[in-house]
């Protein structure tokens, strides 16, 4: 079983460009749930997808989207990147429905100069 | 709207010594709770959950944690410090089922001194 993988591991970035981030869920699971994790912060909830739509979100700008394909892996696009974008974001997949327990990815470095 | 308090930035014990790191949560329905720990340069980990059944929970690594309603807290606990113990250690929050994100608290980065 490979876990929660996430690419790329590190990422640089300028003021005002465009990012991709991705996310391939563990084995079996549905869902997947983005986290921005500051230096320094414990993580914060982007969004969560599932069923190739966004179910819940947290309180990020609409720069932040994202989506979900068929085989339930997951894309984090940020767009008109700042500064304070600069973070770890984690990926976390669980199963739906009732209480899962959510398995977080390695993560991805984005340095925003 | 939940959320999660960490108290203590660092805690710094001995190996061999009693962990004890603190979290008092807030909601206003009953939650779901979690412990995480995070190495350096890895995601996190789940040490330990609390979904409403005994109250003390324990978990990985010889790990526990004890709900406490009227205290509103969820304070982990290992008897003995191993210097692998040494990484961040996050508090997380959860309201109804899985459609709800985890609320995390800042962190409490722990410290074994040989």
């Amino acid at each position: 079983d490979a876990g929660v993988t996430q690419s790329p591991t590190h990422l640089i970035k300028t003021r005002g460009q465009q990012v991709t981030l991705r996310c391939s869920p563990k084995s079996g699971h549905d869902t997947v749930s983005w986290y921005q994790q500051a230096l320094g912060q414990g993580p914060q909830f982007i969004f969560q997808y599932y069923e190739e739509e966004e179910r819940q979100r947290g309180n990020f700008p609409d720069r932040f989207s994202g989506h979900q394909f068929p085989n339930y892996s997951s894309e984090l696009n940020v767009n008109a990147l700042l500064l304070g974008d600069s973070a770890l974001y984690l990926c976390a997949s669980s199963l739906a429905g009732g209480f899962n327990e959510q398995f977080f990815g390695p993560g991805t470095r984005l340095t925003v100069l | 709207a939940q959320s999660v308090t960490q108290l203590g930035s660092h805690v710094s014990v001995s190996e061999g010594a009693l962990v004890l790191l603190r979290c008092n949560y807030s909601s206003s329905v009953p939650p779901y709770l979690f412990w995480y720990v995070q190495y350096p340069n890895q995601g996190l980990q789940l040490l330990l959950k609390y979904t409403s059944a005994a109250t003390l929970v324990k978990g990985i690594n010889g790990f526990e944690a004890e709900f406490k309603k009227s205290e509103t807290s969820f304070h982990l606990t290992k008897p003995s410090a191993h210097m692998s113990d040494a990484a961040e250690y996050f508090c997380a929050v959860r309201v109804g089922g899985g459609a709800d994100g985890l609320t995390f608290g800042k962190g409490t980065h722990l410290i074994i001194q040989p």
